[in-house]
């Protein structure tokens, strides 16, 4: 597909867990964001990957969120520990440009409940 | 830093009326900002964007949006609504001032447009 891809689009994981969650971005963009969307919440900003540099963590809540991007495509954001405060839909997007003019393209996201 | 407020959560129109979403934003330097719509269980989908240039945008599905340096707005409009525009709006801003990348989201309007 030509969109932004992410998987689970559910899950549903007990405190304690540790949970991964796997974001495909669109073919040749170099921006890769990951927000969580709680809700009745706006998007909070978590992670910011662009091409080689160094990642812009600054959003990232606790040290049990990590979030890694291999060969410059596919991103996967861990949670270490979850606890229920954790539950969320967490969206992976990606845009082409290094420069922020560019508009985001987002996925369609994953739904994690913590029980 | 930079920040945007949308006041109003919810928005109703009539189909066929006129509607317009507002936004407004704070930034030190010069704003990128952006209108994005939201479809239940769905990631966010660009509406459109104010780079530089012209004041009035013109974006997706007959929405437009107009910058106003001075009043720091930048409300979305569409003169008739249709009953598929219903869905949640935000707006993005990006600060060209701060040496960050990073996108700041409103907390959405949800726009009901009644049959």
């Amino acid at each position: 597909g030509a969109g932004v891809s992410q998987s689970p689009s559910n899950k549903v994981t007990e405190k304690g867990k540790d949970v991964e969650l796997r974001c495909d971005p669109i073919s040749g963009h170099t921006a890769l964001y990951w927000y969580r969307q709680s809700l009745g919440q706006g998007l909070e900003f978590l992670i910011y990957f662009q091409g080689n540099s160094a990642p812009d963590k600054s959003g990232l809540p606790s040290d049990r969120f990590s979030a890694e991007r291999t060969g410059g495509s596919v991103s996967t954001l861990t949670i270490q520990r979850t606890q229920q405060e954790d539950s969320a839909v967490y969206l992976c997007a990606s845009s082409s440009g290094a420069w922020g003019n560019q508009p985001q393209h987002f996925g369609d996201g994953t739904r994690l409940s913590i029980l | 830093a930079q920040s945007v407020a949308q006041p109003e959560d919810q928005v109703n129109v009539a189909e066929g009326n006129p509607l317009t979403v507002k936004c407004t934003y704070s930034v030190s330097g010069n704003p990128y900002l952006f209108w994005y719509v939201q479809y239940p269980n769905r990631g966010l989908q660009f509406l459109l964007k104010y780079i530089t240039g012209d004041n009035l945008v013109k974006g997706s599905y007959g929405f437009e949006a107009e910058f106003n340096k001075s009043q720091t707005s930048f409300h979305l409009k569409k003169p008739s609504a249709l009953v598929s525009d219903s869905a949640l709006y935000f707006c993005a801003v990006r600060d060209t001032g701060a040496g960050s990348y990073q996108l700041t989201f409103g907390k959405g309007t949800k726009l009901s447009v009644i049959p």
